[in-house]
């Protein structure tokens, strides 16, 4: 089954510590996209990435890093400078980045939180 | 910038009503709309597209209605089912731009 696959389900964070969510796609998907979710609002653009090697920052970048070394894959890392990471993470691909009308797919998200 | 917003944070409906949700977008540019149905602790799921071109389209048992004089994006679902309960979420984009922004969503709640 094509599709994107986020792992792990459940994660949890300690003070000072770094930790990476997994995002995988075998869509062929040009363009993949991290989204935060806090309870009660909408999804927030973290990072995005419309090629391989190259990526961009959304509006809460800030204590969160990526990489694209891959075409398949988009890992989110979320450091320890991000002082509220409590959230429900959110990956996304659709054809091209620059593609009008080409709706996003979702995989099934990471629950992160602070122990 | 952009903002897409939701005018009912809750909606509950009796089972086998229809339910009209509703979204208000304020990027006259916005060219592109999508619904989503997000269930407890999963991904969005797509659920119905329209673009600027049409007023509006049909799915199973979802129309999306677009009212581009007054940026405003409807949902119906007709005859609600329990299964039909999730958060449903709008979101634009527009060809000059390359992300999507999303409403807060709204809580439907089918009772049996």
């Amino acid at each position: 089954d094509g599709g994107i696959t986020q792992s792990p389900k459940y994660l949890f964070r300690k003070e000072g510590q770094n930790v990476t969510l997994s995002c995988e796609q075998n869509l062929n998907h040009d363009a993949m996209y991290w989204y935060r979710q806090d309870p009660g609002q909408g999804l927030r653009l973290i990072y995005y990435s419309q090629i391989v090697n190259d990526f961009q920052k959304g509006d809460i970048a800030e204590g969160y890093s990526v990489s694209r070394e891959k075409k398949e894959s988009f890992p989110l890392t979320v450091t320890s400078a991000q002082k509220n990471p409590t959230a429900f993470y959110l990956c996304a691909s659709r054809t091209r980045d620059d593609a009008t009308n080409e709706k996003l797919f979702f995989g099934s998200g990471t629950q992160l939180s602070v122990l | 910038g952009e903002s897409v917003g939701l005018h009912l944070p809750t909606l509950s409906v009796q089972e086998g009503d229809n339910s009209i949700i509703n979204c208000a977008y304020s990027n006259s540019a916005s060219d592109y709309f999508i619904w989503y149905k997000q269930e407890s602790g999963k991904g969005p799921q797509f659920i119905i597209d329209i673009r600027s071109n049409m007023d509006k389209r049909q799915g199973q048992r979802v129309t999306v209605l677009l009212n581009k004089t007054v940026k405003h994006l409807s949902l119906q679902i007709a005859a609600t089912q329990p299964g039909d309960s999730a958060v449903y979420f709008c979101a634009e984009n527009s060809n000059t731009g390359n992300q999507f922004y999303f409403g807060t969503g709204t809580s439907l709640t089918v009772i049996p």
